[in-house]
């Protein structure tokens, strides 16, 4: 079984919708992360959480919520999905700060 | 703000040549500088972590160097395979950045056989 899962793996919403990515993760990390990776740029930080207890904000937060629901558990919210939105979004773990970063599969988001 | 870069954004090679692939970075306090590989509708795999007081990470047919000073880091993919098709990413992780990576766009390589 994968280390880190993402649900749903594709999405296709509307504008204005509110919608929820999931990530669990069973490696046992304190540290999760929140990128989404737009065609020929790099990924770019969303949010980022240390325990259960500290979340940040990443470069690109505007328009995004996050929920550290347990260790194993954080989740992203589009409060108000909106068409340059839709990109591929990947969530991440690693051990420390100075730790390899391991990735989920992806969520793929279309919105019309 | 810290940039990276990576060059060409493409890249084609017949199989069995070797790959090299540049990374570049503008401000050399880093913790580390990560090498990642990513395949189609997957996410990244982690391929290598330099720690900023290494020079080079090695691991089977792959080898990174890492010259802070420059801002680059160089992955040399030994004796290219097709299964080694893939876009390689880097990520360099700030000092006083609290873990949070700045990737490059990578660069997409092709080995044909």
């Amino acid at each position: 079984d994968a280390d880190v899962t993402q649900t749903p793996r594709n999405r296709i919403t509307k504008t204005g919708k509110r919608i929820m990515l999931e990530c669990s993760q069973t490696k046992g990390h304190d540290r999760m992360y929140w990128y989404r990776q737009d065609p020929g740029l790099g990924l770019q930080l969303i949010y980022y959480s240390f325990d259960v207890k500290d979340i940040n904000k990443g470069e690109i937060s505007d328009g995004y919520s996050v929920s550290r629901q347990a260790q194993a558990k954080f989740s992203l919210s589009l409060e108000s999905a909106i068409p340059n939105q839709t990109a591929l979004y990947f969530c991440a773990t690693s051990e420390g700060t100075e730790g390899t970063q391991y990735f989920g599969p992806g969520t793929r988001l279309l919105v019309l | 703000k810290q940039e990276v870069t990576q060059i060409p954004a493409a890249l084609s090679v017949p199989e069995g040549e070797n790959l090299v692939l540049n990374c570049s970075f503008t401000d050399s306090a880093i913790y580390n500088l990560q090498w990642f590989r990513q395949d189609p509708g997957k996410g990244l795999t982690s391929l290598l972590l330099i720690q900023s007081s290494q020079r080079e990470q090695t691991s089977g047919r792959l080898n990174a160097s890492l010259d802070k000073s420059s801002g680059r880091s160089t992955l040399y993919i030994a004796a290219s395979q097709p299964g080694d098709s893939a876009t390689y990413l880097c990520a360099a992780a700030p000092l006083r950045g609290w873990g949070k990576l700045q990737f490059g766009a990578g660069t997409q390589v092709v080995v044909t056989p």
